[in-house]
């Protein structure tokens, strides 16, 4: 079973400060690795699909990195505002066709005003 | 505006009765997904179907049935042989390709009372 995990599980943050996730995911059979965000009593938000080793890619304060040889992608939030508050999902595809998005549990952020 | 509708947003079954969740799209995606979401868990995969008139089983398939006579609707069923369905159920969809990014419908609470 293929395993995707995320650290920390959750994060609690001054309004202004900086902070960032990790997603480890299986380093072979690598097809994609997606961020999604998800706010309380909303539908997950695609953030970022990233497909080759050494990706960056960045949307307004929140930007993500991508290793594929050794499993792991970061996701920063630049100066965290009291609306990055939600539940960032990390995912990863096998490189296996008509396979599904295996999710992480989540890192939930909480940022103070 | 094109998106995923769940329906209901609240659903209530009382023990031995079986249930249809509602999936429709209107994104003309030709895969579409059954996420199922448990306190401290990440999101677990149920069933997915990538074309009309077929689907795969996901990692907790049990317990569960699907359709796919349209390419608009997949239908969940959470029959009586499921032995803890209170859960809320996310439902996705992905366009042809596979690095595009999920979309999400806004997901069905199920309890069992």
């Amino acid at each position: 079973i293929l395993n995707v995990e995320q650290s920390p599980q959750s994060l609690h943050v001054q309004e202004g400060d900086s902070t960032n996730f990790t997603c480890s995911f299986p380093s072979s059979n690598f097809y994609a690795l997606h961020w999604y965000r998800w706010e309380t009593a909303k539908s997950p938000e695609a953030l970022f699909v990233m497909t080759l080793n050494g990706d960056e890619k960045k949307k307004g304060r929140i930007s993500a990195t991508l290793n594929t040889k050794e499993g792991y992608s970061y996701l920063y939030i630049k100066g965290s505002q009291p609306e990055d508050s939600a539940t960032y999902l990390c995912a990863f595809l096998p490189n296996q066709a008509g396979t599904a998005l295996i999710f992480g549990k989540g890192t939930t952020l909480s940022v103070s005003s | 505006d094109g998106g995923i509708t769940q329906s209901p947003k609240y659903l209530f079954r009382k023990e031995g009765q079986n249930v249809t969740l509602s999936c429709e799209q209107n994104l003309n995606h030709d895969a579409m997904y059954w996420y199922r979401q448990d306190p401290g868990q990440g999101l677990r995969l149920i069933y997915y179907s990538q074309i009309v008139n077929d689907f795969q089983k996901g990692d907790i398939a049990e317990g569960y049935s699907v359709s796919r006579e349209k390419k608009e609707s997949f239908p969940l069923t959470v029959t009586s042989a499921q032995k803890n369905p209170t859960a809320f159920y996310l439902c996705a969809s992905m366009s042809a390709g596979r690095k595009v990014r999920y979309t999400f419908g806004s997901g069905t609470r199920l309890t069992v009372v």
